[in-house]
């Protein structure tokens, strides 16, 4: 079956400092990968998905990038975190079908102090 | 930007009575798939209803979709305390890679 790894599951950050979130998926191939960051009490705002090893298309212009080494890793980072860039980041998949549905990671609580 | 917009933001209802939660969006959409999220946790997939179809179900969960209306509904019937949870609503666009787009949810409280 497949599983989703997501990791820290909390974090506290200084401002300026930098981020690397890592999120692995298992037990499938060649999948689509996501971050999602969501506000407290907010939606989910899709910040960057991968269809592919390093092929990433960014939705939101902001303090972050997302990398694809492998075919089931997804790295979320920062150079220099920002105030504004705390809150919950999830990582998920899909399969390539259509209409796949997302399977989530637990996410990961970043607090920017 | 936001495309499902579910409605109410909060329900508070009591065990064993129906709840129901309805989402609207704005432009045409492949599928629309219903969510919920545990407090501090990742989101589970609840159930996709495709374009062409018009109601699904699954336990005791029922979802409709009115693509004229560009509108959905879910309705858990027999509400359990365990249905207490954050419920959204996320429309399919299909641009290389499923890109879902989520709504800003209901939250919902079932009382004992």
């Amino acid at each position: 079956s497949q599983t989703i790894h997501q990791w820290p599951a909390t974090l506290v950050q200084p401002v300026g400092s930098p981020l690397s979130l890592e999120c692995t998926v298992e037990g499938t191939s060649n999948p689509n990968l996501y971050w999602y960051r969501q506000a407290a009490g907010r939606g989910l705002q899709l910040l960057f998905y991968s269809v592919g090893i390093g092929q990433i298309s960014s939705e939101v212009p902001q303090n972050l990038s997302a990398s694809r080494p492998q075919d089931r890793q997804f790295i979320l980072s920062s150079k220099k975190l920002l105030l504004s860039d705390s809150g919950f980041y999830l990582c998920a998949w899909t399969g390539t079908a259509f209409n796949s549905p997302l399977h989530f990671g637990n996410g990961t609580r970043l607090t920017v102090t | 930007s936001q495309q499902g917009e579910e409605d109410p933001q909060a329900l508070s209802i009591q065990e064993g009575e129906n709840a129901t939660m309805n989402c609207s969006y704005k432009t045409s959409i492949n599928n629309l798939q219903w969510y919920r999220q545990n407090s501090g946790r990742g989101l589970v997939h609840l159930i996709l209803i495709r374009s062409n179809e018009r109601e699904k179900h699954s336990g005791r969960l029922r979802v409709t979709l009115d693509t004229s209306k560009k509108s959905s509904s879910l309705l858990i019937t027999a509400s359990r305390a365990a249905d207490t949870a954050s419920y959204f609503c996320a429309t399919g666009q299909i641009q290389g890679a499923q890109k879902l787009v989520f709504g800003q949810g209901t939250r919902l409280t079932i009382n004992p």
